[in-house]
């Protein structure tokens, strides 16, 4: 079945700088690549995601690349600022109809 | 619009006990999903369901149980509680398997 890998598990930063999560896929048939954002005891929210006909997508200070070669998947958060930090999420769509995710990235922005 | 809505928000078992998550949501969405939020595990799928009247085993299926018997309801069951169900419960929907997927508030269950 599909497996997800995200890393880091934990990953702090100082205000200002970047952080990148990457996350790798195995299921050769996954096309769906969303990000999603869980503040302290909220549910996730999607915050970004791409599709396999795209190398790339920005949204302002987010963006994510996808290497559909190496299967692997990347998010970027570019200036960062306190109200980014919450654990981070990245899921793959199995070739059939599961929503697979990784086991989550805590960013913390240090002020 | 109020997207997908758990019910309960809390609840404590007493190990043995049985009980029903509920999980409703109003946009119309085929793909329904139950996951368990346990800390450092992420999100893990326990069930799906891919339409009305339709189930699938997701990543950690034993102990539970699921209907939908509606398409805007998914219900989530526990017959026999224990302590290693204790965790967060997320019910998500999405349009397809290849979109959004919107997540209900979580419930936090307790098994003792």
């Amino acid at each position: 079945g599909e497996n997800v890998e995200q890393h880091p598990s934990t990953l702090s930063v100082q205000e200002g700088d970047s952080a990148v999560i990457k996350c790798t896929y195995s299921d050769s048939a996954s096309n769906y690549f969303p990000w999603y954002k869980q503040e302290l005891g909220k549910r996730p929210q999607l915050i970004i995601d791409i599709r396999s006909n795209v190398g790339e997508k920005k949204d302002q200070r987010i963006a994510v690349t996808l290497n559909k070669t190496a299967k692997h998947f990347s998010l970027h958060i570019t200036e960062t600022q306190p109200e980014d930090s919450a654990v981070y999420f990245c899921a793959g769509g199995e070739g059939t109809y599961k929503y697979i995710f990784g086991t989550g990235t805590r960013l913390k922005v240090l002020a | 619009n109020a997207g997908v809505t758990q019910t309960p928000k809390f609840r404590v078992l007493k190990t043995g006990q049985s009980m029903t998550l509920l999980c409703a949501q109003d946009m119309n969405h085929e793909y329904m999903y139950w996951y368990r939020q346990d800390p450092g595990m992420g999100l893990r799928l326990i069930h799906y369901s891919v339409g009305e009247g339709t189930t699938a085993k997701g990543e950690v299926p034993d102990g539970y149980n699921v209907s939908r018997l509606k398409k805007q309801n998914f219900l989530l069951g526990l017959e026999s509680a224990a302590p290693s169900q204790t965790s967060v419960y997320f019910c998500a929907s999405s349009y397809t398997p290849w979109a959004e997927a919107f997540f209900g508030q979580g419930t936090r269950l307790t098994v003792v």
